[in-house]
C-alpha cells in the first residue's frame, strides 16, 4: 500500500522569504501522480502543484515549484517570496496512475505553513 | 461556473442516529469523491462515484455508504452514529479521468454528541 508522510507539522517564514515543504512517499508502482494542496483556513481545499512520475522536469506553478526525487521517492514543495495569503495547511497527496484509482488521494498528515510579516 | 457544494455545511447529531450528506459537482463533472478529515487520522478516502457506480472504496466500515444520481449530485449516509465519525467530510468532483484534477467542495462539519 502507498503511503505519503510529511515531517514537519508546522513551518513558519517571514514574508517575502522562501520556504521548502517536505513529503516522501512509499510505493512500488512506477507510474504516479503526486500533489501539494493548500487547505486555508476557510477549509477550501485548491491545488496547488501536480507532478507526474514520468516527468522529468520539475513542476513549476508562478512561486510554487517541486523538487521531485523519483528515486529518492522525495517531492518537496518550495514557496519563494511569500505573502500573508500563503498561510494554510499544506498537504501532499499520491495518486496512482491506472483508472481504477482516478478518485482516490491518498495525503499526508499536513504541514501548517505560518506566514509572519 | 460555480464550484462543489456541499450541504449542509454543519451539523450536530446523536450517537446512534444516521445522517446524509450531499455533494452537488461543477457542472459537466461525472466523479465524485469523498473524503473524511480528523485532526487524528488526516484525510481519509471514503469512496468514489462515476456515473452512478461506485469505482473505489476506502477501508471504512459498511456504515458508510454512498450513491451517485443521474445528475451527477452524490450523497453519503453514515448510519448508527459514533462519536469518532466527528470530521469534516469533503467532497471532490472531477471530468472523471486519470489525469482530471478533482475539485474540492468546502465540506460537511459533522458532530456527533
Amino acid at each position: 500500500a502507498q503511503t505519503v508522510t510529511q515531517s514537519q507539522p508546522e513551518m513558519s517564514v517571514q514574508e517575502a522569504e522562501t520556504v521548502t515543504l517536505s513529503c516522501t512517499y512509499d510505493t512500488s508502482e512506477s507510474d504516479y501522480y503526486l500533489f501539494w494542496y493548500k487547505q486555508p483556513p476557510s477549509r477550501q481545499m485548491i491545488l496547488v502543484i501536480r507532478q507526474e512520475a514520468y516527468k522529468q522536469q520539475n513542476a513549476t506553478e508562478n512561486r510554487f515549484s517541486v523538487n521531485f526525487q523519483k528515486a529518492a521517492k522525495s517531492f518537496s514543495l518550495k514557496i519563494s517570496d511569500s505573502q500573508l495569503g500563503d498561510a494554510a495547511m499544506y498537504f501532499c497527496a499520491y495518486k496512482s496512475w491506472g483508472s481504477g484509482n482516478t478518485g482516490k488521494l491518498i495525503f499526508g498528515q499536513g504541514t501548517t505553513l505560518q506566514v509572519k510579516p | 461556473k460555480a464550484g462543489v457544494t456541499q450541504t449542509p455545511r454543519y451539523l450536530i447529531k446523536t450517537r446512534g442516529q444516521q445522517v446524509t450528506l450531499s455533494c452537488s459537482p461543477i457542472s459537466g463533472h461525472r466523479s465524485v469523491s469523498w473524503y473524511q478529515q480528523t485532526p487524528g487520522q488526516g484525510l481519509q478516502f471514503l469512496f468514489e462515484y462515476f456515473s452512478e457506480t461506485q469505482r473505489n472504496k476506502g477501508n471504512f466500515p459498511g456504515r458508510f455508504s454512498g450513491r451517485q444520481f443521474s445528475n451527477s449530485r452524490s450523497e453519503m449516509n453514515v448510519s448508527t452514529l459514533e462519536l469518532g465519525d466527528s470530521a469534516l467530510y469533503l467532497c471532490a468532483s472531477s471530468l472523471g479521468g486519470a489525469d482530471n484534477e478533482q475539485f474540492f467542495g468546502p465540506g460537511t462539519r459533522l458532530t456527533v454528541l
